[in-house]
């Protein structure tokens, strides 16, 4: 079962921050924080990680709260083509057999709107 | 660009025949993963290869079966596909480390 919970969907102005949350409140010491985005009929793609620091690249922020039982992901400035299933996964980060196989809830679809 | 290369996109198969979808990668990542995902849910591992080294997941029915013949290539094998394997197959390459995993574009299948 997926350890994460997040919005089933969420609506987003074109040009605005977009900020997706995500609970995992039964996250271990070892478990990273990931996310990712599928857009429509593709394979998802990367976006970002994180163990507990707040982290940036040149496609989001992620946001780890201190206790580690949540987080946010951020789009600065959402596009149109920034719209797709975001998904946020746990997983203990490298090779851990199944423990750290990437296993997928049900994502937030993000819908970004003119 | 070192990718994940999956063919064919869009495969129709017949109820019944066995059918084999393929996937090679450039990264040499010795990590390789399937996963099926069907029409409005979420991605599911099928099971994943650590190199040579064959990990089933606990509900990966028998109809699937996979082949690594080398770092590069990684097959997946349908023996009797039914209607309810309609889906898209996707495979994905990762090392051990903290990188994310490299997903290609998937194999769209259909039954018929």
């Amino acid at each position: 079962d997926a350890k994460t919970t997040q919005p089933t969907s969420m609506d987003c102005a074109e040009g605005r921050a977009a900020n997706l949350p995500c609970n995992h409140s039964t996250i271990s010491g070892n478990e990273y924080v990931y996310w990712y985005r599928q857009i429509h009929s593709q394979g998802p793609q990367y976006i970002i990680h994180g163990l507990k620091n707040n982290e940036t690249n040149e496609m989001a922020s992620l946001i780890i709260t201190e206790d580690r039982k949540s987080s946010t992901l951020i789009l600065p400035h959402a596009t149109l083509r920034d719209t797709a299933v975001y998904y946020c996964i746990v997983r203990v980060a490298g090779y851990g057999g199944s423990q750290g196989n990437l296993i997928f809830g049900k994502g937030t679809k993000l819908s970004v709107k003119p | 660009d070192a990718m994940v290369i999956q063919n064919p996109r869009y495969q129709v198969t017949q109820f019944g025949k066995p059918v084999t979808l393929s996937c090679s990668q450039t990264l040499n990542h010795n990590v390789m993963y399937w996963y099926q995902q069907k029409s409005s849910q979420a991605p599911k591992l099928l099971f994943h290869y650590y190199d040579k080294d064959f990990n089933n997941e606990a509900d990966t029915p028998d109809n699937f079966q996979s082949r690594r013949p080398n770092t590069s290539f990684c097959f997946l094998d349908i023996r009797s596909p039914g209607l309810g394997d309609a889906a898209m197959y996707l495979c994905a390459t990762s090392t051990q480390g903290l990188d994310g995993y490299t997903f290609g574009s998937g194999t769209r299948l259909t039954v018929v």
